[in-house]
């Protein structure tokens, strides 16, 4: 198991561009979390799956941005009409719930809106 | 609510001394307490964790932590620090498999 992957790892995109980013977790991994971080702080909670349910969604996630994970396995984020306060590092993590509480995080995607 | 603080933004220490840094948090219930590390421009790794049993973990790396509930502390240790352990640590709490809640972040810095 290689763990959890990101892709992009980076995004440049113009403001009121939209954008997607996707997350491939741990395979056996049943639930997927995503996290924001700016510069200095410390990952802010965003959502998180359980299979492809959305349990949870933070005040943060306006309603430019949307979650999907769709079969269960990889999620894909999506911002809307970005703007420069958007731009930030997209931490995902996965774990497997019932087993373990153990979080494991990706490389993340940085986005930075021009 | 739950919260994480992280009181040192930056610490420098020398390489091989001990280091020591700290994190107290708020929560209503027995915590999941967890500390990462991130090198810049990665991901975070799990350096060790902590639910129930014994109050001192050890981790990943040569690093260990103690909780302490009296204090709401939950600081993270290595005797003996080495210039790779540079790095930005972040202290994390939580519920079983719900969101983590973390600190701000300590940035390590190691002289030679």
């Amino acid at each position: 198991d290689t763990g959890v992957s990101q892709n992009p790892r980076h995004k440049i995109t113009k403001r009121g561009q939209n954008v997607t980013f996707r997350c491939d977790p741990i395979s056996e991994h049943n639930r997927l979390y995503w996290y924001r971080q700016t510069l200095g702080q410390g990952p802010e909670f965003l959502t998180y799956f359980q299979n492809e349910a959305q349990l949870e969604k933070s005040r943060l996630l306006s309603d430019r941005f949307s979650a999907e994970r769709p079969k269960g396995s990889f999620s894909t984020l999506e911002i809307q009409r970005t703007e420069q306060g958007d731009s930030a590092m997209y931490l995902c993590a996965s774990s497997l719930y019932g087993t373990s509480y153990e979080q494991y995080f990706g490389p993340g995607t940085r986005l930075t809106v021009t | 609510a739950q919260s994480v603080t992280q009181p040192d933004i930056h610490i420098t220490v020398s390489e091989g001394a001990s280091l020591e840094l700290r994190c107290n948090y708020s929560y209503g219930a027995t915590p999941y307490l967890f500390w990462y590390v991130q090198s810049p421009g990665q991901g975070l790794q799990l350096l060790l964790k902590y639910f129930s049993g014994d109050t001192l973990v050890q981790g990943i790396k040569g690093f260990e932590a103690e909780f302490k509930r009296s204090q709401s502390s939950f600081n993270l240790r290595k005797p003996s620090v080495h210039w790779s352990d540079a790095a930005e640590y972040f202290c994390a709490v939580g519920e079983y498999g719900n969101k983590l809640v973390f600190g701000a972040g300590t940035i390590l810095r190691v002289k030679s």
